[in-house]
């Protein structure tokens, strides 16, 4: 199946920053990939889906300018989390579709951000 | 929104049977599917079954749906401490978004 990456898997950043987390599709070009964000012991929601050349579709209730979403190729799609803050620490994981038979999505290994 | 739960915790003997039950609340889904995370790590496709099918078997795993009561389950055969982990349901919905479960974490003990 498709492999996904993720980088950076783990990153600590102050409160007032931004991060930018990258999502790369390494054997499939992916003109779709998904957002999901984890809180701890949780599930995954999804943020929204990021659209190779187009604007990202998010969810209900996630804030679009502070979750910057851009997929310029279809290997790469990149979330950055803008002024972050405490409550954004989470495990964010990216995914892409494949577009097979049963719309198998592929995931990536994670990011696990905290904000101090 | 959709409400997809799962029991939060199920502890097995190993080699004994695991199942872990998903229920949901709207039944137009087309897949269905079961994923495996383990610790501080991505999502791993296990299995899936189509809306159409009531069972699916591949190797120790068995799916079995019953859209009536809108309940999906998977068993594993002769559970092993490997399979330690948060399995969760999946639902396809329009626009190949996935509505997970509440996760279920499996503890095998020896």
């Amino acid at each position: 199946g498709a492999v996904v990456s993720q980088h950076p898997s783990r990153v600590i950043c102050k409160s007032g920053t931004s991060v930018k987390i990258e999502c790369r599709s390494l054997d499939f070009q992916a003109t779709t990939m998904f957002w999901y964000r984890q809180f701890p012991k949780q599930s995954l929601m999804l943020m929204a889906t990021s659209n190779e050349g187009s604007k990202a579709t998010y969810e209900q209730g996630v804030e679009k300018d502070k979750f910057l979403i851009n997929h310029a190729s279809l290997t790469l799609s990149t979330l950055t989390v803008t002024s972050a803050h405490p409550e954004d620490s989470s495990f964010y994981i990216c995914s892409t579709g494949t577009g097979d038979s049963y719309n198998e999505q592929f995931f990536g290994p994670g990011t696990r951000l905290t904000v101090l | 929104g959709e409400d997809v739960e799962q029991s939060l915790f199920l502890s097995v003997r190993e080699g004994d049977s695991s199942v872990i039950n998903c229920t949901y609340t709207d039944s137009s889904s087309t897949y269905l599917y079961w994923y495996k995370q383990e610790p501080g790590a991505g999502l791993q496709l296990l299995t899936y079954v189509f809306s159409n099918m009531d069972m699916k078997q591949d190797q120790r795993l068995t799916v079995l749906l019953n859209k009536k009561d809108k309940h999906l389950s998977l068993r594993i055969a002769d559970t092993q401490t490997g399979d330690s982990a948060i399995y969760f349901c999946a639902l396809l919905r329009v626009a190949d978004k996935l509505i997970f479960g509440t996760g279920t974490r499996l503890q095998v003990f020896p």
